[in-house]
């Protein structure tokens, strides 16, 4: 079946440095997502690619969704503790708005 | 804030009981999902109800069960407790069942099965 996996796992930065996660899925998306979870949070929207190759900014959050449309990334630039938190990418399966979610990416910055 | 809310936020039960979760959509939002998150994981998808039908399942065996009511809110009905059903469980509201859509996120009914 399809699967979402995302490396790395676990991620421990010094504020001021750069940070990426990485996504791919086993199947072709027709959009991804990515959400941030706060520790002891729920999941909050970040935001939606879904174009294929298509790049999006935030701030300092870099969003791409690749060419083939299997994989995504997210880049942090110069990361600040508010930056803390897990990061999920979740993809669609047989119809929108039901997600397949990665194991996420777990961001530690020291100050 | 999401709008979205869920009750009870944290609940002990034993194995072999049944619980029930309940979540209140965001206003305007048709159509629930209920995922559940394990320690350390990323969210499994359970079940999603649009218009008081279900619309869609995951890996989820049937004593996994829901509704949904005519103002949209949502139960999740869990029967025979197993110890590996201890886990975070979170409702998503949406506004689009067919088209892609953020996910509202509640704070989530933290459950743990002794």
């Amino acid at each position: 079946g399809q699967q979402v996996m995302q490396i790395p796992q676990y991620q421990h930065v010094q504020e001021g440095e750069d940070f990426t996660t990485y996504c791919n899925s086993s199947t072709t998306l027709s959009n991804i997502q990515w959400y941030k979870q706060r520790p002891g949070g729920h999941p909050v929207f970040l935001i939606q690619l879904v174009k294929s190759g298509e790049v999006k900014k935030q701030k300092r959050l870099t969003f791409q969704f690749g060419e083939a449309k299997k994989n995504s990334s997210l880049h942090i630039t110069a990361t600040q503790t508010t930056d803390v938190g897990t990061y999920f990418c979740a993809g669609p399966f047989s119809n929108f708005n039901k997600f397949y979610f990665g194991s996420g990416t777990k961001l530690n910055v020291k100050p | 804030e999401t709008g979205v809310t869920q009750s009870p936020t944290h609940l002990i039960k034993t194995r072999g009981q049944q619980v029930t979760l309940r979540c209140s959509s965001q206003s305007g939002h048709n159509t629930v999902s209920w995922y559940q998150q394990a320690l350390g994981q990323g969210p499994q998808f359970i079940f999603q109800y649009y218009r008081e039908e279900e619309n869609g399942r995951g890996n989820f065996p049937p004593r996994f069960s829901g509704l949904q009511f005519p103002n949209y809110s949502s139960e999740l009905n869990v029967n025979a407790l197993e110890l590996d059903d201890s886990a975070l469980y979170l409702c998503a509201s949406s506004s689009k069942r067919d088209q892609p859509g953020e996910l509202f996120f509640g704070e989530g009914s933290r459950l743990t099965v002794l």
